[in-house]
């Protein structure tokens, strides 16, 4: 079963630094996503990216956040200047097309922001 | 936006019944209605999924409805078993690009 890789799979952090959270989605998918989930809520959609560009984001994706596709594997969420209320489970998501329609997620960087 | 509600917020039944998840989301556009199972710090995991040109879909013990007239859709776990045990999400979305979620069920199956 192809899966969605992430990591690290935990992620300490000073407030005020710079975090990058990576990704690697199914090979053949097409589109790709962030989630977070902050603990014990709902999981909230942070942005969306198709065709090397941002299709959609939410308000949560303000400035401090960026997403890359550096390479033909990765997919990267930079948050520049950490903020407490950060700290939450970050998910990235892939999702192919037709009968591949289900979006696939990873296990999940916990992000801690001390 | 969608807004994806979600009850119960916890449930608990006895190994081998069945157990009942409800959603309604507000937004008519929506056309795909995934169902994930959430294990303790696990990313989601897709265990069923409707389009909205089809009212009923059923694997094994699990089986999902979808009313597009009412806006609500159901997941149903016939047989329980204790692995059963996690948090499942209803989700909703009327484009490609954004997934909205509901708040979550944790369910609880008693052996």
């Amino acid at each position: 079963e192809p899966e969605v890789t992430q990591t690290p799979s935990h992620q300490v952090t000073q407030m005020g630094q710079e975090v990058i959270l990576r990704c690697v989605p199914i090979s053949n998918h097409l589109y790709f996503y962030w989630y977070r989930q902050i603990l014990g809520q709902k999981v909230e959609f942070l942005v969306s990216f198709y065709n090397n560009e941002i299709s959609e984001k939410s308000e949560i994706f303000d400035d401090q956040f960026s997403v890359e596709r550096p390479d033909g594997s990765n997919f990267t969420l930079k948050i520049r200047s950490t903020k407490l209320e950060d700290s939450a489970m970050y998910f990235c998501a892939s999702r192919g097309t037709g009968p591949n329609y289900g979006y696939t997620f990873g296990s999940g960087t916990r992000l801690t922001v001390v | 936006g969608e807004n994806v509600e979600q009850h119960p917020s916890t449930l608990s039944v006895q190994e081998g019944d069945s157990a009942v998840i409800k959603c309604t989301y507000s937004d008519s556009a929506s056309n795909y209605f995934p169902w994930y199972k959430q294990e303790l710090g696990k990313g989601p995991q897709l265990i069923i999924d409707i389009r909205s040109n089809v009212g009923e879909k059923k694997d094994q013990r699990i089986a999902v409805t979808l009313n597009k007239t009412a806006k609500h859709f159901s997941l149903h776990i016939t047989e329980t078993q204790p692995e059963d045990s996690a948090v499942y999400f209803c989700a909703a979305t009327p484009s490609d690009y954004k997934l909205s979620f509901g708040a979550g069920t944790t369910v609880t199956v008693r052996a």
